[in-house]
Formats: structure tokens, sequence, C-alpha cells
């Protein structure tokens, strides 16, 4: 079983759709979660790290449910310019940022 | 606000051959890492770093080595190159271990 698990997609959405995805984790002593988006062939960027009280940036919603080892983000009102590789990433436990990636949620926000 | 730096973007190998990538970071961080990036598998850890001085192995670390003598740089080596470690790689930065990652744009290496 993978360390972290996503649903690749794609997910093809008009834009303005609400769209939601998931991710699942095997480490329940994990320490912190985030999630990145990714454009074709370029770096990660931090999207927006994952509380467990659950926390909200403009149109981006993001879960994290601990018992569950489940974590999800929501996308409101998508543009166009929401296309990306959405990437579920999770600390290891121990020292050093050693950071587990999932394989990524493909997005295509269509007109 | 350079951030962080990988030199080169492209690289094409002959099996065999060494080379080193660069990484640079101009924020201070303490940690850094190197990261391998292939079609249908999240990005896996190779190396990483919590200090200058301070290195240990990720979850693929056969077939490159490390250093890390200054907190700014943080290179990777292939020793020998194989055609197994044709792939994206990047390198990343961050404050603490717990604090956002920043990666450098990737090197694409083909070794053929």
């Amino acid at each position: 079983r993978k360390e972290v698990e996503q649903d690749p997609g794609p997910f093809n959405v008009p834009e303005g759709a609400t769209v939601a995805f998931n991710c699942t984790y095997s480490n329940s002593a994990s320490q912190s979660f985030f999630w990145y988006r990714q454009d074709c062939r370029k770096e990660p960027k931090l999207l927006m790290s994952v509380y467990s009280s659950g926390n909200e940036d403009g149109r981006f919603t993001a879960q994290l449910n601990r018992a569950s080892q489940y974590i999800s983000l929501l996308i409101r009102d998508s543009k166009l310019s929401d296309s990306a590789t959405y990437l579920c990433v999770v600390k290891r436990p121990g020292g050093g940022n050693k950071l587990t990636f999932g394989t990524g949620t493909q997005l295509k926000v269509e007109l | 606000n350079a951030g962080v730096t990988q030199t080169p973007k492209f690289q094409v190998l002959k099996t065999g051959q060494s080379m080193t990538l660069q990484c640079a970071q101009d924020m201070n961080h303490e940690y850094m890492s190197w990261y391998r990036q292939d079609p249908g598998m999240g990005l896996r850890l190779i190396h990483y770093s919590v200090g200058a001085g301070i290195t240990d192995q990720g979850e693929v670390p056969n077939g490159y080595n490390v250093s890390r003598s200054t907190t700014e740089d943080f290179p990777l080596r292939l020793l020998s190159a194989a055609p197994s470690q044709t792939s994206v790689y990047f390198c990343a930065s961050s404050r603490d271990q717990n604090t956002e990652a920043f990666f450098g744009q990737g090197t694409r290496l083909t070794v053929v």
C-alpha cells in the first residue's frame, strides 16, 4: 500500500464548478499535512497547509481527519487558472523535513 | 529573491558517466532535500540534510551521493549514471522540519 494515495484523475470540470479531491495516508504518526500545486513541467509550490480544525484560503478549503487518516481539498468557483496537478503531501515522523508525496490529482477546468 | 536555484535545467548523460547536479538557496534555510519525480509515482526522497555537515539517506539513495559543506549549497552526485536514473530531479529547502518546502525549477536528466 502506498504511503499517500490519491485519485489520479483527470477531473474535467466546467469553469465555476466546485470540485473535491481526497487523499489517504497510511502512517498514523504523520505530523504535518499539505496540498501542493504543480503546473505542467514546473516545480511543486505550496497551495496550503492542512490543520486539524480545517482551514480555508479564499476559494480553497482543506480538511484533515486524523482518525480516518484522510485529507481533502475543496475548490469552489473553479477558474481556468486552477488547472494543474494537486499533490497531497505528508511529513514523515522523525527529523528532517522528509515529505511523502501522493502521485497527484490532475484538474482540468474548461470553458 | 532567487530562492532555490538548480543547475543545469537539462542534461543528457551516457551510461557510466558521472555528474553533479547543483542546488543553492539564498534563504538561509537549514533543511535541504533532493527528490526525483517519475511518471506515475510521487516525488521520492533521495537524500536530505538538516544543516551544514549533516546529511542522511531518504527512500531511494542508491547511486547518489550528497554533501553539505555550506548552508547554501547541497549538490547531488551521480557516481555512475544508469538509465534507471532518468528522471526529473528537484531540490527543496525549508526553514525547519514542519514548514513549507520551496523547490527549485528541476533538472531533467536523461541517461542513454
